[in-house]
């Protein structure tokens, strides 16, 4: 089963700087299809934070950013803030015809 | 600003059929080319993608789940809806509506609050 693999869990310090990858394969993010990515604070809905790989909505802080290399994405956290705590997902399409998303990473600001 | 609300029995016995509406609000279900979608969280876990319907009623499942899911679209309401046959103890979880904003697979903005679906004797 196509799988996008994050790590369970990150941390940082408040004002670091922290990154959050997400693995994929040939048959999703190294086909070249886009990766978004979610923040999910606890008992809310997901919120997109990064969308097309590399672009923000309107509203989320230019502290947050979007990279894809290869078969892999990363989010980038600067300026780490304690209100980041959060759940972030990282979502891909599959030609297995199905969206994936990752597992989740949880990011604790220490 | 579009919003929407998923609502439906918060109970769901074994081997019965889960059945979730989502209604849109501040736009209309039909307007633009919209996909509208179904995701769930199992407590504690991750996200899954369960489908996407286009406003017209063509459907996009998950692989995984086909065989139990049917989604449609009620244009008269500015709804739609899961259903989720056969349910089990596996199927407990979070279940959000979403729109999958530039195609049935794509990113998904906004979502619903979510509603709790608990799958139990």
């Amino acid at each position: 089963q196509s799988i996008l693999t994050q790590p369970p869990s990150v941390s940082g310090a408040p004002g670091q700087r922290v990154t959050i990858s997400c693995i994929g394969s040939s048959s999703n993010i190294g086909a070249g299809y886009d990766v978004h990515w979610y923040q999910q604070r606890p008992g809310t809905a997901p919120k997109l934070l990064i969308y097309g790989n590399s672009n923000r909505p309107s509203g989320v802080p230019d502290r947050f950013s979007g990279s894809k290399s290869g078969t892999s994405a990363s989010l980038a956290i600067t300026g780490l803030q304690v209100e980041d705590e959060a759940d972030y997902y990282c979502q891909s399409y599959d030609s297995s015809l199905t969206s994936l998303f990752g597992g989740g990473t949880k990011l604790t600001v220490l | 600003q579009l919003q929407l609300q998923e609502s439906g029995p918060g109970l769901v016995k074994p081997s019965e059929t889960l059945s979730l509406t989502c209604t849109v609000s501040g736009g209309s279900i039909t307007s633009g080319s919209y996909y509208w979608g179904w995701i769930r969280q199992p407590p504690g876990k991750g996200l899954e993608w369960i489908g996407s319907i286009f406003y017209s009623g063509n459907t996009y499942y998950n692989p995984s789940l086909k065989s139990r899911v049917t989604m449609s679209v009620d244009t008269s309401k500015n709804q739609f809806s899961l259903k989720l046959t056969s349910v089990t103890a596996a199927d407990t979880a979070m279940y959000y509506c979403a729109r999958p904003k530039s195609g049935a697979y794509s990113k998904f903005d906004p979502w619903g609050q979510g509603t709790l679906v608990t799958v139990s004797a």
